[in-house]
Parts: C-alpha cells; structure tokens; sequence
C-alpha cells in the first residue's frame, strides 16, 4: 500500500510570488486534507477535498485555493506570497469523507525570503 | 469558537513509567477524536483513535474517552526515550469533517 507522498520536500519563494504544492493520496483514499503548520503550532486546517470537490475550508484567504484530480491526488496554490505563509504544509488523505483517520506525508516546508 | 485543549508541558517522565497525556474539547457533537505523535521537523503520525466511550488499548497505548466531561486521554506504558515527541490530539467535528487540532504536548521520557 503506498502511503502519502508531497513535493517538493523543502522551497524558498519570495513575497509576491506563487507556489504550487503537490499530494498524492494513499491508496484506496479518495479525500485530501491540506493543513498549515507553523513552528511550535498545531496544524491548521487550510481546505479538504472529496471526489473533486472542496468539502470545507478553515479561515485562510481566497490566494490559497486547491484542487483534486480523478486519481485523487491534490495542489495546494498560494499567490501573492507573504512572509506568514513560511510554514510546514501537510497533506492527509483519507478513506472517505466519515470519520476515519487521516494520514500524513512529510509534509513541504515553504520558506519566504 | 471550537476548541481542543491540551497542557503545553513539557511532561518529563522516567524511562519505565506511564506517562498521562490529557485532551479536552469543547464541541458536545464532535465524534471521533486521534492521538498523533509529532517528532520535530517531521509530520504527525497516527497513534490511537477511538469513537466510542471508554478504553481503547493498542500495545503500549491506552485511549480513553469520556464524552460527557468532554476528555480523551492517552497513556503511554513501559515509556521509552523514543516515545519523546509532541503528542497531538484531534477532533473531528461538524459537517464538514475537518479536524480541530490542540497544540499538543512536549512529552520527554529520560533514561
């Protein structure tokens, strides 16, 4: 079973610039659920997607938008970079949109010089 | 405003003993609550989750969830130095199924 894989693992932008961030789901998973991770913070939930669709988005603005593919994997896009956005983003997938647990990739670490 | 606490820490046990990690939440309808351990730089990983109340044991883990104080807690047992990390609790409330985080607890376990 292949698990959660992101890319790229590590990037520097800078202030003004866009990003693209890239997720493929686990096997078998077909909702993705990107979070922001700040240092010393707990993930916050940026947006999930099921079946290609968004399924609930946390408090961030309209420059951080996504989408899901038919084979589920996922793109978180940021534009117009800020110094705040320099932060751990994570990916998890999961089975379905109940209940069931997420799982994780490594996650990329986006810095903004 | 939906919240999930957890006490910062950092909780220091020894090598050997059961370390006690508590989560309070505050949504009434939230249903599934997860335990992630979180070593620094890298992502959260699954360690327990549980949706009903009472005890959920997997090895040296115990969950324990008790809906009507609104706490889940996990124990650690025979702690070792590799359990040292931060220990995240989540809750997934709501419609639309996204997790509420804490942000979790510094445990370390010394030899």
């Amino acid at each position: 079973e292949t698990g959660v894989t992101q890319s790229p693992t590590h990037l520097i932008k800078t202030r003004g610039q866009q990003v693209t961030l890239r997720c493929s789901s686990q096997s078998g998973h077909n909702t993705v659920s990107w979070y922001q991770q700040a240092l010393g913070q707990g993930p916050q939930f940026i947006f999930q997607y099921y079946r290609e669709e968004e399924n609930g988005r946390g408090n961030f603005p309209p420059r951080f938008s996504g989408l899901q593919f038919p084979n589920y994997s996922s793109e978180l896009n940021v534009n117009a970079l800020e110094l705040d956005d320099s932060a751990l983003y994570l990916c998890a997938s999961s089975r379905d949109r109940s209940y069931q647990p997420q799982h994780f990739g490594d996650g990329t670490r986006l810095s903004i010089l | 405003q939906k919240e999930v606490e957890q006490n910062s820490g950092p909780l220091s046990v020894p090598e050997g003993a059961i370390a006690s990690l508590n989560c309070t939440y505050s949504d009434r309808g939230s249903q599934s609550f997860f335990w992630y351990r979180q070593y620094s730089g890298k992502s959260p990983e699954l360690i327990m989750f549980i949706y009903s109340n009472g005890d959920k044991e997997d090895g040296r883990f115990t969950a324990q969830l008790n809906k009507a104080s609104q706490y889940v807690s996990l124990l650690i047992r025979d702690s070792q130095p590799s359990d040292s990390a931060t220990y995240l609790c989540a809750v997934n409330a709501g419609n639309n199924r996204k997790l509420i985080w804490g942000l979790g607890t510094s445990l370390a376990v010394n030899p």
